[in-house]
């Protein structure tokens, strides 16, 4: 039973444009959710993240939507940057856990 | 300050054969995560600790076990490999305060012949 799914497994932006990237859950107990940010032989890191209390944390660039009716959030990258080419993993953890369920992962490509 | 580091980084075994896979880190973490990443799969937690001596199973623990016998260390074991294990392996740690905000080691890549 897979509890967090993003369903694109990949997505093309042309540089400087949007890229908006999703996520949806099924466990109504996950109330904090982070994006990974992951390139090719290297661990994930960590990139910005919202907890239930809020539908909106913006850093930079960067900003993610939770819509908890939907369970679904987003991750939008604007202006995307030929670095920004990543798989990027939706992760969720719920109160009192002491572990992240993630995604499946999507794999974002800027192009020039 | 490393972070967290991981080792090999590289490891092809034949099918039954045994090894152990290291993660350190040197962040004071209390907890340690070990996942397997395939594709399209994500990343499947298989056995993590919340502190020194302590270890819990994840999503995928069949045909692994763990030990932390120091804070900065979490060992992850395959007794018996099966080409089935072949994947990237991760560690993760992360500080009893910083909920759920894991710092990711720069994987092991395991092939299982």
């Amino acid at each position: 039973d897979q509890q967090v799914k993003q369903n694109s497994p990949s997505l093309s932006v042309q540089e400087g444009r949007i890229s908006i990237l999703n996520c949806d859950y099924t466990n109504s107990m996950f109330d904090y959710f982070l994006w990974y940010k992951k390139y090719p032989a290297e661990g994930p890191t960590f990139l910005i993240s919202i907890s239930s209390i809020k539908d909106k944390n913006e850093d930079g660039r960067f900003t993610v939507f939770l819509n908890k009716s939907a369970k679904h959030l987003s991750l939008h990258i604007v202006p995307s940057q030929p670095g920004d080419s990543a798989v990027y993993f939706c992760a969720a953890s719920a109160q009192g856990a002491q572990k992240l369920v993630f995604g499946q992962g999507t794999r974002l490509t800027i192009n020039p | 300050n490393a972070g967290v580091t991981q080792t090999p980084k590289f490891r092809v075994l034949k099918t039954g054969q045994s090894m152990t896979l290291l993660c350190a880190q040197d962040m004071n973490h209390e907890y340690m995560y070990w996942y397997r990443q395939d594709p399209g799969m994500g990343l499947r937690l298989i056995h993590y600790s919340v502190g020194e001596g302590t270890t819990a199973k994840g999503e995928v623990p069949d045909g692994y076990n763990v030990s932390r016998l120091k804070k900065q260390n979490f060992l992850l074991g395959l007794e018996s490999a099966a080409p089935s294990q072949t994947s990237v392996y991760f560690c993760a740690s992360r500080g009893t305060y910083s909920y759920n905000e894991q710092f990711f080691g720069p994987g092991t890549r395991l092939t299982v012949l």
